[in-house]
């Protein structure tokens, strides 16, 4: 059973850090690209962050570029989303996610949330 | 505001049919793969539809997609009260290289 399990969640002024991570199981992890997405309260779906198998190919939304970073270690099957410079506009639940490329998006986390507020 | 354009709501009694609309341009729906997920309240997003028209194992035949040009739609027969929820499509974005949403429909089974 594919499983991703996010955690890193919780409260951050604007302007901090935060970083999430998202412990992959059930599957050849090394295998497959790993996106973020996130969805803010009432709204729809954004995608955030795109890594490669190897990690070699990253893409991000022009929304976060700049500031959140995507890693993984294949080795310990996680994922992570470094997010610096947070703002009010962040605050969501972020999702873990695996690219079936093709298949679409075919299995997600449980979402952690991140609560941007002074 | 979402690149591919879906309505905000849907209706339908149960036992009816309905369809959800997810317009795009040649850039993502035109040249990619369209995919459909089911959003139940207070749960994570769930795939649907793949790869157009697919269903994954476990998805009864009464969600069907369908895909012309730039446009997709999701069409859901025999509603029942528990496919209540948000209906997101999706798809590749070539110019942006990431994956781009509608902005999500509610159903609503009357």
């Amino acid at each position: 059973e594919v499983l991703l399990v996010e955690s890193g969640g919780g409260l951050v002024q604007p302007g901090g850090s935060l970083r999430l991570s998202c412990a992959a199981s059930g599957f050849s992890f090394s295998t497959y690209t790993m996106n973020w997405v996130r969805q803010a309260p009432g709204k729809g779906l954004e995608w955030l962050s795109y890594i490669s198998g190897r990690g070699y190919t990253i893409y991000y939304a022009d929304s976060v570029k700049g500031r959140f970073t995507i890693s993984r270690d294949n080795g310990k099957n996680s994922l992570s989303l470094q997010m610096n410079s947070l703002r009010v506009e962040d605050t969501a639940i972020y999702y873990c996610v695996r690219d079936g490329y093709n298949l679409g998006i075919d299995f997600w986390g449980q979402g952690t949330l991140v609560t941007v507020s002074s | 505001q979402s690149v591919l354009t879906q309505p905000p709501s849907a209706s339908g009694a149960p036992g009816q049919r309905v369809t959800i609309s997810c317009s795009g341009s040649s850039s993502n729906i035109g040249s990619n793969y369209v995919h459909w997920y089911q959003q139940l309240p207070g749960a994570a997003p769930k795939l649907l539809v793949y790869r157009d028209d697919q269903r994954p194992s476990g998805v009864p035949d009464r969600f069907s997609g369908s895909k012309s040009g730039s446009s997709a739609s999701l069409a859901i027969s025999g509603l029942r009260t528990e496919d209540e929820a948000d209906y997101h499509c999706a798809a590749w974005e070539d110019s942006l290289k990431g994956w781009v949403f509608g902005g999500g429909t509610k159903l609503t089974v009357l």
